[in-house]
């Protein structure tokens, strides 16, 4: 059984913060790694994705991977009350599917 | 540009009626999904269609079938329906090459069984 585990939160930061998603996966043969965004009511919209183990910084965010450590994180600069949602890691294993985690609500706080 | 669009985007059914989710995209891609997604449980697999003319079962594939008509449309039906699904349903496409891969999601659709 593939498993992506995230903390289901809420996490609370104030507004301009750092707000730092933590996500581990099981699968060592998993290859792609993703974050979305889903605000209540809403459909889940991709964010970033990393390959490689290192940083991937788009804009505010920053995705790390640790394929090692099989931990994958995501980085929200100068954190905004629109950032509220709930945040999906969802990771791929080639050839076969999607596995996505059960999701950490974030709340930014003005 | 639609994306993945998905009908009903609200329905509520009796237990024992039967319908069908569909589903079309526009992106050429050859993967389709049914997830769903019920509080604290994360979006979990229904069924997947990796190619025109192939499905396979996802982790949560009692009480659903699917039709994957041609390479843009994937239905799912629930033949008899159990308050068990109550649920939001999304369906997605992605391309499932090695690199690149992304999945995109309908709108969703609320369903409700009493």
């Amino acid at each position: 059984q593939k498993e992506v585990e995230q903390n289901s939160g809420p996490l609370s930061v104030p507004e301009g913060a750092i707000a730092s998603l933590n996500c581990t996966y099981s699968d060592r043969g998993s290859q792609s790694f993703f974050w979305y965004r889903q605000y209540s009511g809403k459909s889940p919209e991709l964010i970033m994705f990393i390959y490689s183990n290192g940083d991937k910084e788009d804009g505010r965010f920053t995705a790390q991977l640790n394929k090692a450590s099989q931990y994958v994180s995501l980085l929200i600069r100068d954190s905004q009350p629109s950032d509220s949602a709930t945040y999906l890691c969802a990771v791929e294993v080639y050839g076969q599917n999607f596995v996505f985690g059960p999701g950490t609500r974030l709340s930014v706080l003005p | 540009n639609a994306g993945v669009t998905q009908t009903p985007k609200f329905q509520v059914l009796k237990t024992g009626q039967s319908m069908t989710l569909q589903c079309a995209q526009d992106m050429n891609h050859n993967s389709m999904y049914w997830y769903r997604q019920d509080p604290g449980m994360g979006l979990r697999l229904i069924y997947y269609s990796a190619s025109e003319g192939t499905t396979d079962k996802g982790e949560v594939p009692n009480g659903y079938n699917v039709s994957r008509l041609n390479k843009r449309e994937f239905s799912l039906r629930l033949e008899s329906a159990a308050p068990s699904q109550t649920s939001v349903y999304f369906c997605a496409s992605s391309q499932m090459e090695r690199s690149g891969n992304t999945i995109y999601f309908g709108e969703g659709s609320w369903l409700t069984v009493v």
